[in-house]
């Protein structure tokens, strides 16, 4: 059983265009993430998300925008994409409020705007 | 401003050979400290976490040490074998999660 999953794996898309990921967990965890890893391989956090509720927010231009229907998934919708957006989006999760915990990482979404 | 460095960026080694990664912080205060590794194209598979209040965690070939106060974790590899070929991530954790760069570990056969 995949513990933290996400769809697409890859995701090929003109700019202008609006495109979502979804984050799916089933380690009963209570925080979720998403992180962005750019071209030269760098992993950033772009956003946290503690039972439904936003705790860490980056600079992250405000076209994306996360959405956590429930503790067990978190959406990363992108609106408006650019070039600049191509990268691999990483979901993860963590229990307590993701200070002291392992946190564990989906297989990545490779997004690719043209 | 948190600040994650690991040294080398690359190393090649041949197999059996016993290896170091270094992984270096700028602010002390951290929760724990994470090691991962990446495969090409593939997500990040957790290691060893090392909670603030210990000093090292083993598992299987791997150990990695922890000096909170000068602010360095290492990542031991014993016994290397090309299996071991990746990328290793270290990552503190204080209010986020903040990562190194990477090494990239080649071991040949």
């Amino acid at each position: 059983d995949t513990a933290v999953s996400q769809t697409p794996k890859y995701l090929v898309t003109q700019m202008g265009n609006d495109k979502s990921i979804k984050c799916e967990q089933n380690l009963g965890h209570d925080t979720m993430y998403w992180y962005k890893q750019d071209s030269k391989k760098f992993l950033k956090i772009m956003f946290s998300y503690n039972n439904k509720e936003l705790i860490i927010n980056e600079t992250v231009p405000n076209r994306f925008s996360p959405k956590s229907p429930d503790k067990a998934h978190l959406n990363l919708h992108i609106n408006s994409l650019e070039l600049g957006d191509s990268a691999v989006y990483f979901c993860a999760s963590s229990s307590y409020r993701g200070r002291r915990d392992e946190q564990f990482f989906g297989p990545g979404t490779r997004l690719t705007v043209l | 401003k948190q600040e994650v460095t690991q040294i080398p960026a690359a190393l090649s080694v041949p197999e059996g050979e016993n290896l170091v990664l270094n992984c270096s912080f700028t602010d002390s205060a951290i929760y724990n400290l994470q090691w991962f590794r990446q495969d090409p194209g593939k997500g990040l598979t957790s290691l060893l976490l090392i909670q603030s209040s210990q000093r090292e965690q083993t598992s299987g070939r791997l150990n990695a040490s922890l000096d909170k106060s000068s602010g360095r974790s290492t990542l031991y590899i014993a016994a290397s074998q090309p299996g071991d070929s990746a990328t290793y991530l270290c990552a503190v954790a204080s209010e986020k999660l903040v990562f190194g760069k990477g090494t990239k570990l080649t071991v040949n056969p």
